[in-house]
């Protein structure tokens, strides 16, 4: 159980573009959802905590309006990241709890996202 | 600004040595959060602490928090070949409705059977 999933794992887009990435949480109802990226070799970073039918909370440093992110029901959760440059290239990885075990955070299997 | 320091880096054990990884704070934490990521995987949430003082045992993992709230560790007894991974840690702070949540570099841990 608890099985989350991230669609797409892998995109490349050209500089400029907007591109969107989905997390699911497939068995379990979820209000909170994280959103993280993770460049090679390096730590996660927590961007971003996405709460159902609210605004998200965005870390220091991390733009909003560059990455912006939707929770519109319990089991979805969306990051766009808009006019992508190169240095968003990462590994985007959204995480999420459950509504009746918030100790516990479900991780995706993440997003690689490339811009050329 | 906060930060997390983890270490070491790097821990190559012998299949069935023990195996501790460190994470210390600058700032006092609220909680604290150990993850494990297998390499080419994603990060697996071991456990939060949240006590001063607490300790949590899952299996051959003991967890700890210090009596400050500024450090904390990770030991695996008897490390086996399923334990190969990056273990992190991530310290949350005080502050604003959440708090920033600071992730450490990570330990690698690698085992030799």
């Amino acid at each position: 159980g608890a099985v989350v999933s991230q669609h797409p794992s892998w995109v490349i887009c050209k500089s400029g573009t907007s591109v969107k990435i989905e997390c699911r949480s497939l068995d379990f109802q979820a209000t909170t959802m994280f959103w993280y990226r993770q460049f090679p070799k390096q730590s996660l970073m927590l961007m971003a905590t996405s709460n159902e039918g609210s605004k998200a909370t965005y870390e220091q440093g991390v733009e909003k309006d560059k990455f912006l992110i939707n929770h519109a029901s319990l089991t979805l959760s969306t990051l766009t990241v808009t006019s992508a440059h190169p240095e968003d290239s990462s590994f985007y990885i959204c995480s999420a709890q459950e509504v009746w075990d918030t100790d516990t955070q479900y991780f995706g299997p993440g997003t690689r996202l490339t811009v050329l | 600004g906060q930060q997390v320091m983890q270490i070491p880096q790097y821990q190559h054990v012998q299949e069935g040595e023990d195996f501790t990884t460190y994470c210390n704070s600058s700032t006092t934490l609220s909680n604290i959060q150990w993850y494990k990521q297998r390499p080419g995987g994603h990060p697996v949430f071991l456990i939060q602490l949240v006590k001063s003082g607490e300790v949590k045992k899952q299996k051959r993992l003991t967890f700890q928090f210090g009596e400050a709230k500024k450090n904390s560790s990770l030991h695996i007894t008897a490390t086996q070949t399923t334990d190969v991974g990056t273990y992190f840690c991530a310290g949350r702070n005080y502050g604003g409705s959440q708090g920033n949540l600071i992730f450490g570099k990570g330990t690698k841990l690698s085992v030799k059977p």
